[in-house]
């Protein structure tokens, strides 16, 4: 399967400070990856779908000048968590959509990134 | 969209044992149903996937059913081991949008 890496694994920041996640594809150009926040003992919740070369779309709910997304290469794609607050404490994975042809790809998940607002 | 329930939540087995998860989904158009195991504080892994052309699909203790009309489809583990302990998730999407929608999740404990 695709090698997704993430970074920083986990993260602790000031409320109202923004901090950044980054999500490489190691060994696949992948022009589409998705952005989850998991809460403990919760499901996967999608954020957001990044495009690479365009603008994200943000699932409902989201906010999307809260939650910056950007897809600037077919490896990376980053998210910004703006002006943090202990809510937005979590849990966010990304996700690589591998084509594989015929009905659905697979997807496959970075590490993940515990956030920590205090 | 697309809704996504699974049963149960929490799974006791014996060592040995067999487990067997469900889960429907609402839209129809759905055809691509992978499953994750999740151990705590990690990524989920891919164990196992189908899609809406078969019925059926096994990997080793691992199984998958799909029945499309009822819209819903089942994991099956035989034979489990303690390392078989973590959350297992559905997830079904269509294959033009990809976007996975996930079940709620079942805390599997197999006890030794």
């Amino acid at each position: 399967g695709a090698v997704v890496s993430q970074h920083p694994s986990w993260v602790i920041c000031k409320s109202g400070t923004s901090v950044k996640i980054e999500c490489r594809s190691l060994d696949f150009q992948a022009t589409t990856m998705f952005w989850y926040r998991q809460f403990p003992k919760q499901s996967l919740m999608l954020m957001a779908t990044s495009n690479e070369g365009s603008k994200a779309t943000y699932e409902q709910g989201v906010e999307k000048d809260k939650f910056l997304i950007n897809h600037a290469s077919l490896t990376l794609s980053t998210l910004t968590v703006t002006s943090a607050h202990p809510e937005d404490s979590s849990f966010y994975i990304c996700s690589v959509l591998v084509l594989t042809g015929g009905p659905g790809n697979t997807i496959y998940f970075g590490e993940g990134s515990w956030l920590t607002v205090v | 969209g697309e809704n996504v329930e699974q049963h149960p939540s929490t799974l006791s087995v014996q060592e040995g044992d067999s487990a067997v998860i469900k889960c429907t989904y609402s839209d129809s158009a759905s055809n691509y149903f992978p499953w994750y195991k999740q151990e705590l504080g990690k990524r989920p892994q891919l164990i196992i996937d189908i899609r809406s052309n078969v019925g059926e699909k096994k990997d080793q203790r691992i199984a998958v059913t799909l029945n499309k009309t009822a819209k819903h489809f089942s994991l099956h583990i035989t034979e489990t081991q303690p390392e078989d302990s973590a959350v297992y998730f559905c997830a079904a999407t269509k294959a033009a949008g990809n976007k996975l929608t996930f079940g709620g999740g079942t805390r599997v404990l197999v006890k030794p």
